[in-house]
C-alpha cells in the first residue's frame, strides 16, 4: 500500500535557526513527489515537485532533495512567515493511472522572533 | 498566476439536506480532483475525473457522492444527504502533465 510519513509532527525555531523536514514514502512507481505549504484554513500552496532521485529545487529559503525513499525539506534562515504546516505528498502510476496525490500528516512549523 | 476557485468559502447545512460545492479548475488542465481534510486530519483523496467521467474514488466516496462537470468550465461535488461526519474542508484541485497539481481555497463544510 502506498504510503507517506511525514516527520517531526510540529517543529519550534529560533528565527535564523536553520533545520529539515522529512518524508519518507514507500509508493509503486513514484511519479512524483510534492511539498505544499498549508495555512490555517487555506488550500495547500505548490512549492515543488520531485521526479527522480538525486533532484534538488531551491525557493527561496526553502530546498527540496530526492533519495529512493525520502525527501527532505530543508529551511535556511528562516522568518516567521514561513510558520505553516508543509505538507508532503507522492504522486504514483503512469499512463491509465490518475494521478492522485497520496499526502502526508505534515509538519507544523513555528517560527519565532 | 493561474488558480483554481471554489465557492462558497463556507457552507452551513442541517444533517440530511443536499449541498453542491463548486469549483472552476484552470482551464487547459484535464484531471480534476476533490479531496477533503477533516479538522486535524491529512487531505484525503476522494475522486479523480477525466475526459468527463470519474477514473478513480475512495472508499470515502460512497453513493451519498456524484461529482459532475455540467460545462466547459465547473466542477461540483453533490453531497446528497450529509451526515455530521461530512464535516471537513474540501478541497478541488486541478492537474494536467507537466504541470504542478494546483489546489483551490477550500470550502469549509459545517453539518449541524
Amino acid at each position: 500500500e502506498d504510503q507517506v510519513t511525514q516527520s517531526p509532527e510540529a517543529l519550534r525555531l529560533q528565527e535564523g535557526e536553520s533545520s529539515s523536514l522529512n518524508c519518507s514514502y514507500t509508493v509503486s512507481g513514484l511519479r512524483g513527489l510534492f511539498w505544499y505549504r498549508q495555512d490555517p484554513g487555506k488550500g495547500p500552496e505548490f512549492l515543488f515537485t520531485l521526479y527522480s532521485a538525486g533532484e534538488e529545487k531551491e525557493k527561496e529559503r526553502l530546498k527540496a532533495t530526492l533519495t529512493k525513499k525520502e525527501s527532505f525539506l530543508h529551511i535556511t534562515a528562516p522568518k516567521p512567515e514561513d510558520s505553516a504546516t508543509y505538507l508532503c505528498a507522492v504522486q504514483a502510476g503512469y499512463g491509465g493511472a490518475t494521478n492522485k496525490l497520496i499526502f502526508g500528516t505534515g509538519t507544523l512549523l513555528a517560527v519565532q522572533p | 498566476e493561474p488558480e483554481v476557485t471554489q465557492t462558497p468559502s463556507h457552507q452551513v447545512t442541517q444533517m440530511g439536506q443536499e449541498v453542491i460545492l463548486r469549483c472552476v479548475p484552470i482551464s487547459n488542465h484535464l484531471y480534476f480532483y476533490w479531496y477533503r481534510q477533516i479538522l486535524g486530519q491529512k487531505v484525503e483523496f476522494l475522486v479523480s475525473f477525466y475526459n468527463n467521467e470519474i477514473s478513480e474514488k475512495s472508499e470515502i466516496f460512497d453513493d451519498q457522492f456524484s461529482v459532475e462537470r455540467p460545462d466547459g468550465s465547473n466542477f461540483t461535488l453533490k453531497i446528497r444527504s450529509t451526515k455530521l461526519e461530512d464535516s471537513a474542508m474540501y478541497f478541488c484541485a486541478s492537474w494536467d502533465w507537466n504541470t504542478e497539481a494546483f489546489f483551490g481555497q477550500g470550502t469549509r463544510l459545517t453539518v449541524v
